[in-house]
């Protein structure tokens, strides 16, 4: 139980255009899901907060109309990266919370690269 | 905010050791979890633990949180035991987590 599925898992894209990732909960619930950045070598570092049906909110020094991100069901939040640039080549985690738990569980990740 | 410390951050182990890895926390948390990221990144849960002591196999983990701190332990290691081990802890309402630097765990043969 309490599988996340994240997709695509690997993305190249050219500077300029927008890519959009997704994360499910594949057998639960989720009110709560989490966008987290990696860099080589590095810590997660967490992005944003989504919770289902609301606006998500931005950990400090994350630019929210760069990363846009939609939580429209229980099941499913979305991070859209938008005018991707190099610099925003990364890997990019998405953890999804069962709702009256406290337990993260996280999806396989996607590598951005932005060329 | 929390400050989350692990130590070591690297460890280097021959095949069939013991190894105990370490989480400090700056404040009183009422989340706590260990994950291994493999090599592919993929974080794997392996435990949730704000306090007390759990055991799954060659694994176990301790957490002291009056003393702020929570051990994973590792016994018989393994080739594929390899790759980042991460504490995360969380200390709100809103059920967010602070992750440590990892500590990068290599099993030799």
């Amino acid at each position: 139980g309490a599988v996340v599925s994240q997709h695509p898992s690997r993305v190249i894209c050219k500077s300029g255009t927008s890519v959009k990732i997704e994360c499910r909960s594949l057998d639960f619930q989720a009110t709560t899901m989490f966008w987290y950045r990696q860099f080589p070598k590095k810590s997660l570092m967490l992005m944003a907060t989504s919770n289902e049906g609301s606006k998500a909110t931005y950990e400090q020094g994350v630019e929210k109309d760069k990363f846009l991100i939609n939580h429209a069901s229980l099941t499913l939040s979305t991070l859209t990266v938008t005018s991707a640039h190099p610099e925003d080549s990364s890997f990019y985690i998405c953890s999804a919370r069962t709702s009256g738990g406290d337990i993260q569980y996280f999806g396989a990740g996607t590598r951005l690269s932005v060329l | 905010g929390i400050q989350v410390e692990q130590s070591p951050p690297d460890l280097i182990l021959q095949e069939g050791a013991n190894s105990t890895l370490r989480c400090n926390f700056s404040d009183s948390v009422n989340n706590l979890q260990w994950f291994h990221q493999n090599p592919w990144g993929q974080l794997i849960n392996l435990f949730y633990i704000p306090s007390g002591t759990k055991q799954n196999g060659r694994l176990s983990a301790t957490t002291v949180a009056t003393e702020r701190y929570s051990l994973l332990y590792i016994s018989s290691s393994q080739t594929t035991d390899s790759g980042v081990y991460f504490c995360a802890v969380g200390g709100g309402s809103n059920y967010k987590l602070t992750f440590g630097k990892g500590t990068l765990l290599t099993v030799n043969p």
